[in-house]
């Protein structure tokens, strides 16, 4: 009955080489969330989708790209890895902003270590 | 911009220490607040929250009232366990018309028995 999940949980790659991170909800919400943690533990969003819909784009380098194919799945992938993308990267999810959706409920995070 | 500051970690406590962790924030209009905790190797879940003024979030012994005259929302608990040691996150949204969520920079507690 996990509400958020990542797979996987832990990846290591190849400077250079391309990769994707999975993220599903079953909460039934509408807004679906990146965020990428550093070794400090400062978090930081990416991306946000709602009902598929891309709403926020930080300032995020292009290699970064998300996909959203239905409101229940938010995809990360990551193209031309680099050392500086070594992060713990997590989904998350609310209710539609605006209208409750307050409360995020994160997953359990990808350790992503790019060497 | 929005803005939340935490005090600097990690906060180190013996076990039944009492536990304050100040935030304060920045923002325009009557924001959401919230404090989230980080176990180790998982996730953030949500510990407590306030909507308005005044308003006291509170879980698994934790507190936290929402001071709009000083801005701040900081965590307190009477007497901490070993269990407690994570990474505490201040945050807030619903500010100005934007939901865009602003978190602090996370306070680490270790609790030694």
């Amino acid at each position: 009955d996990t509400a958020v999940s990542q797979t996987p949980k832990y990846l290591v790659t190849q400077m250079g080489n391309d990769k994707s991170i999975k993220c599903e909800q079953n909460l039934g919400h509408d807004t679906m969330y990146w965020y990428k943690q550093d070794s400090k533990k400062f978090l930081k969003i990416m991306f946000s989708y709602n009902n598929k819909e891309l709403i926020i784009n930080e300032t995020v380098p292009n290699r970064f790209s998300p996909k959203s194919p239905d409101k229940a799945h938010l995809n990360l992938h990551i193209n031309s890895l680099e050392l500086g993308d070594s992060a713990v990267y997590f989904c998350a999810s609310s209710q539609p902003l605006g209208q409750g959706g307050d409360e995020q409920f994160f997953g359990p995070g990808t350790r992503l270590t790019v060497l | 911009g929005n803005s939340v500051t935490q005090m600097e970690g990690p906060v180190t406590l013996s076990e039944e220490a009492f536990l304050t962790i100040n935030c304060t924030y920045t923002a325009t209009g009557y924001p959401s607040l919230f404090w989230y905790v980080q176990y180790p190797g998982e996730g953030l879940q949500l510990l407590l929250k306030a909507t308005k003024a005044d308003d006291k979030g509170s879980n698994k012994g934790f507190e936290a009232t929402y001071r709009k005259e000083t801005t701040s929302f900081h965590l307190e608990k009477g007497s901490v366990q070993v269990s407690d040691s994570a990474v505490y996150f201040c945050a807030l949204s619903g500010s100005g018309g934007s939901y865009i969520p602003t978190f602090g920079r996370g306070t680490s507690l270790i609790v030694h028995p």
